[in-house]
């Protein structure tokens, strides 16, 4: 089956600092998700990306979706506290009918620090 | 805006039990999925459905079913509970590719 190799699997910066984290595939897909995960909580959509070379921002995150189809990055610039928590990349394929479409990568988990 | 929820929120069972996970969604959304989390493997997709009476496996849907009589209820039932469930499981519904996710149930298995 598909499968996402999702990087680094933990951060540990220092408030103020941007981030990056980024996903790759073996296999392309047709759109990109990233997520948040807040602990407690389920996760949250943060980002889709649709297009191949499609860069969207939503307020200090920007996502990209490569131009292989193949991987996407997602930076945080300016961290702050409520920044922490486990941020998962997503891919989907259309199938046509009779999978659930989603592939989702291990997570990276973001720890600030004061 | 209820969007999908989950009940319970937490559990405890004893080996070889049997509960079922509640999952609803208000959105008319047709896929619905569970999905389990560990730590250190991410979502893993128990079950899905695309459909009311539609169901599928996703990839690890040993030790459970599902079922959908309507476009609005998911549940996923343990049969006989094995401390290897342990875990937290997320209901998920989408209409085309944004899926929303419940808060979650935390399950542990004795």
């Amino acid at each position: 089956g598909q499968q996402l190799n999702q990087s680094p699997q933990s951060m540990f910066i220092q408030e103020g600092e941007d981030v990056s984290m980024n996903c790759t595939s073996s296999s392309i897909f047709n759109t990109w998700l990233w997520y948040k995960q807040d602990p407690g909580e389920g996760p949250v959509l943060l980002i889709a990306l649709y297009k191949a070379g499609e860069l969207t921002s939503n307020g200090r995150l920007t996502a990209q979706f490569g131009i292989t189809r193949k991987d996407s990055f997602l930076n945080i610039s300016a961290s702050i506290p409520s920044d922490v928590g486990i941020y998962f990349c997503a891919g989907q394929w259309l199938s046509g009918g009779g999978a659930d479409g989603l592939t989702f990568g291990k997570g990276t988990h973001l720890i600030i620090q004061p | 805006n209820a969007g999908v929820t989950q009940t319970p929120k937490f559990q405890v069972l004893k080996t070889g039990q049997s509960m079922t996970l509640q999952c609803a969604q208000d959105m008319n959304h047709e896929y619905m999925s569970w999905y389990r989390q560990d730590p250190g493997m991410g979502l893993r997709l128990i079950h899905y459905s695309v459909g009311a009476g539609i169901t599928d496996q996703g990839e690890v849907p040993n030790g459970y079913n599902v079922s959908r009589s309507t476009t609005e209820d998911f549940p996923l039932r343990l049969l006989s509970a094995a401390p290897s469930q342990t875990s937290v499981y997320f209901c998920a519904s989408r209409f085309d590719t944004e899926a929303f996710f419940g808060q979650g149930t935390r399950l542990t298995v004795v």
